[in-house]
């Protein structure tokens, strides 16, 4: 089992560029969590989908958005991106949506010239 | 605001017990502790989590006392394996982005 896997692990984007960053399990959890972590800082959340066909916006969505192609899929979107957006970003899934343990997956490295 | 404060650094040599204790003074009924750790260019991973009172597994001890304002995670005999970032959380729902928060964390560093 690969667990949490995200695609590309790096990126460098031009201002104004857009990219999807790529997240899939095999877990088979309902939640699915989009964060990103800026250098020396924890973790904030982006959006989340708390199961196959639903998202909402987390702590810091604006720049972004989401789909949740399935239930093993949950892209993130950045129509055009800026140097603020900067940062790792991690896939997380749950197995519910209450009190439980997140799986992480490796990260993707973006940088926005 | 569920907030939590942790010492940002402590430093430890092999072979000893840590104990990096967290503040939640807002702790609400409904909430959990959970500790996470995490790898530099890695993403977290959980480490334990609890209510009340006491909860071991493999990896570590999660001490909650009565009023649930603080917990301790106890790390026994580290080695320098578990030089990392730790960090604390206090929520019931993920999703809950006024709770489970993840702070700036506690860089533990593990000497020889």
């Amino acid at each position: 089992n690969a667990g949490v896997t995200q695609t590309p692990k790096f990126q460098v984007l031009k201002t104004g560029q857009s990219m999807t960053l790529q997240c899939a399990q095999d877990m088979n959890h309902n939640s699915m969590y989009w964060y990103r972590q800026d250098p020396g800082m924890g973790l904030r959340l982006i959006y989340y989908s708390a199961s196959e066909g639903t998202t909402d916006k987390g702590e810091v969505p604006n720049g972004y958005n989401v789909s949740r192609l399935n239930k093993r899929e949950f892209s993130l979107r950045l129509e055009s991106a800026a140097p603020s957006q900067t940062s790792v970003y991690f896939c997380a899934t749950q197995a519910g949506s209450g009190v439980g343990e997140q799986y992480f997956g490796p990260g993707t490295r973006l940088t926005v010239t | 605001l569920a907030k939590t404060t942790q010492p940002i650094s402590m430093d430890s040599y092999e072979g000893q017990e840590v104990n990096i204790t967290c503040s939640h003074n807002n702790i609400a009924t409904n909430d959990y502790i959970t500790w996470y750790q995490q790898f530099p260019s890695q993403g977290p991973r959980f480490i334990i989590q609890g209510y009340k009172t006491k909860v071991t597994n493999e990896v570590a001890s999660l001490f909650i006392p009565a009023d649930r304002k603080s917990s301790t995670l106890s790390l026994p005999r580290v080695s320098l394996s578990d030089t990392a970032v730790y960090y604390c959380l206090v929520g019931d729902k993920p999703y809950n982005t006024d709770k489970l928060i993840f702070g700036t964390g506690t860089r533990l560093q593990v000497f020889p």
